[in-house]
């Protein structure tokens, strides 16, 4: 079956990086955009940005621009979320997603990974 | 950034209950909308797809509504397990998603 399984909870320091992995199995990595969406405790979801595991490309949120870098390693069909100089406020549940698309536009996120609970304090 | 907006917060149903949350995207998305289903400390499951295609394995009480800024998510008869936090979520940006803040489910 279709399973995206993430890496365990981090705890960091305030300005250090956190890199977040996803692991895809039971479908080809290559065909289908990931992408990462995040949840602060008690908060709603947020979206991130996407990678596109077959070329590599990525879009990022304006928001978490030139703070966050998505790559894969498509021999181990993993995705990577690393975000840099964290903040309290970064502090979350981080989710990798698949996207399904179909009709050339129609597109949900479908399976979610389990989270990954990321705690910044000093 | 197209804004989602669910009404209302919170809502307290009993069992049995017909229940239906609403969410309104800030400009036409026509019906590249989707509804999530959150239980505590799970990931969110996708429910609803394109406004209104139940996805598979989701029961028949579930339907969505709706296309242009206005969207419906029914429930037609609360069961136990309903009880959770539900999200819609536009798809017509690619560039960049975007959220509804969440409806409440509590048990009334």
């Amino acid at each position: 079956q279709v399973q995206l399984v993430q890496s365990g909870a981090e705890v960091k320091k305030p300005g250090a990086s956190v890199k977040v992995s996803c692991k895809a199995s039971g479908y080809t990595f290559t065909g289908y955009y990931m992408h990462w969406v995040r949840q602060a405790p008690g908060q709603g979801l947020e979206w991130m940005g996407r990678i596109n595991p077959n070329s590599g490309g990525t879009n990022y949120a304006q928001k978490f621009q030139g703070r966050v870098t998505m790559t894969r390693d498509t021999s181990i069909s993993t995705a990577y979320m690393e975000l840099s100089r964290l903040r309290s406020d970064d502090t979350a549940v981080y989710y990798c997603a698949r996207v399904n698309v179909v009709r050339g536009k129609i597109n949900w996120f479908d399976p979610w990974g389990q989270g990954t609970l990321v705690t910044v304090s000093s | 950034d197209i804004q989602m907006t669910q009404s209302p917060s919170s809502l307290s149903a009993s069992v049995g209950d017909r229940v239906t949350i609403t969410c309104r995207a800030s400009q036409s998305i026509s019906s590249y909308l989707n509804w999530y289903q959150q239980k505590p400390g799970k990931a969110p499951k996708l429910l609803i797809y394109a406004a209104s295609s139940l996805q598979s394995g989701v029961p028949s009480r579930f339907s969505g509504s709706g296309s242009g800024t206005d969207f419906t998510l029914t429930i037609s008869s609360l069961q136990p397990e309903d009880f959770a936090t539900y999200y819609c979520q536009q798809s017509y940006s690619t560039a960049m998603y975007t959220f509804g803040q969440g409806t409440k489910l509590e048990i009334k």
